[in-house]
């Protein structure tokens, strides 16, 4: 199994360009998340979804965009990218009532210049 | 909405030593879990060790314990007999029942192990 991967690991966008982060599971998990890591602030919920068809935003929306095309796949679109969301990109998965684990990708360094 | 606090950003001890790492928490639920994730240069985030809050014993995982108290709304790490591959950022972070499994984040703690 290769878990829980994300592509690409590096981009470097303009201002204003746009780019989808692209993550995928193959732990037949239901719920997905993604995150974004900025220093001295750990890292905050963007959006997640439940189940296939269905998301919701977490604590950080503004500005990105997803779609849970099916069980195994789960993307983040930035329409317009601005400096602000330079970040590190965590991807996740879990199944409910396991204990709750959450599983994550190896991280997306995305730079807007 | 919940907060986690983590208020030691960094922290250093010698290797083969003990070290606690520490977490409060605010909360109104009454039933939630809570993790301790350790990220290592490698960027890749790794669950370390869990506790549900309705149990009143301490997790612990091999050298990793927790001191987790409910009351106090306080969930330290202990890493025990440290090794130089513990030195990475740690985090505390906190998780509703019933809350989509989303979790609630710390600042983190960047932890260093001395040779």
């Amino acid at each position: 199994n290769a878990g829980v991967t994300q592509t690409p690991k590096f981009q470097v966008l303009k201002t204003g360009q746009s780019m989808t982060l692209q993550c995928a599971q193959d732990m037949n998990h239901n719920s997905m998340y993604w995150y974004r890591q900025d220093p001295g602030m750990g890292l905050r919920l963007i959006y997640y979804s439940a189940s296939e068809g269905t998301t919701d935003k977490g604590e950080v929306p503004n500005g990105y965009n997803v779609s849970r095309l099916n069980k195994r796949e789960f993307s983040l679109r930035l329409e317009s990218a601005a400096p602000s969301q330079t970040s590190v990109y965590f991807c996740a998965s879990s199944v409910v009532g396991t204990q709750n684990e959450q599983y994550f990708g190896p991280g997306t360094r995305l730079t807007v210049t | 909405a919940q907060t986690v606090t983590q208020s030691q950003p960094e922290m250093s001890v010698q290797e083969a030593e003990t070290v606690t790492l520490s977490c409060t928490y605010d909360t109104s639920e009454s039933n939630y879990y809570l993790f301790w994730y350790k990220q290592p240069p490698s960027r890749q985030m790794i669950l370390v060790i869990r506790q549900e809050a309705y149990k009143q014993q301490n997790a612990t995982e091999n050298r990793f314990s927790v001191n987790f108290q409910k009351a106090a709304k306080s969930f330290s790490l202990k890493i025990s007999d440290s090794q130089l591959g513990d030195t990475a950022m740690y985090f505390c972070a906190f998780m509703k029942y019933f809350g989509n499994e989303k979790l609630t984040f710390g600042t983190g703690t960047r932890l260093t192990i001395i040779p």
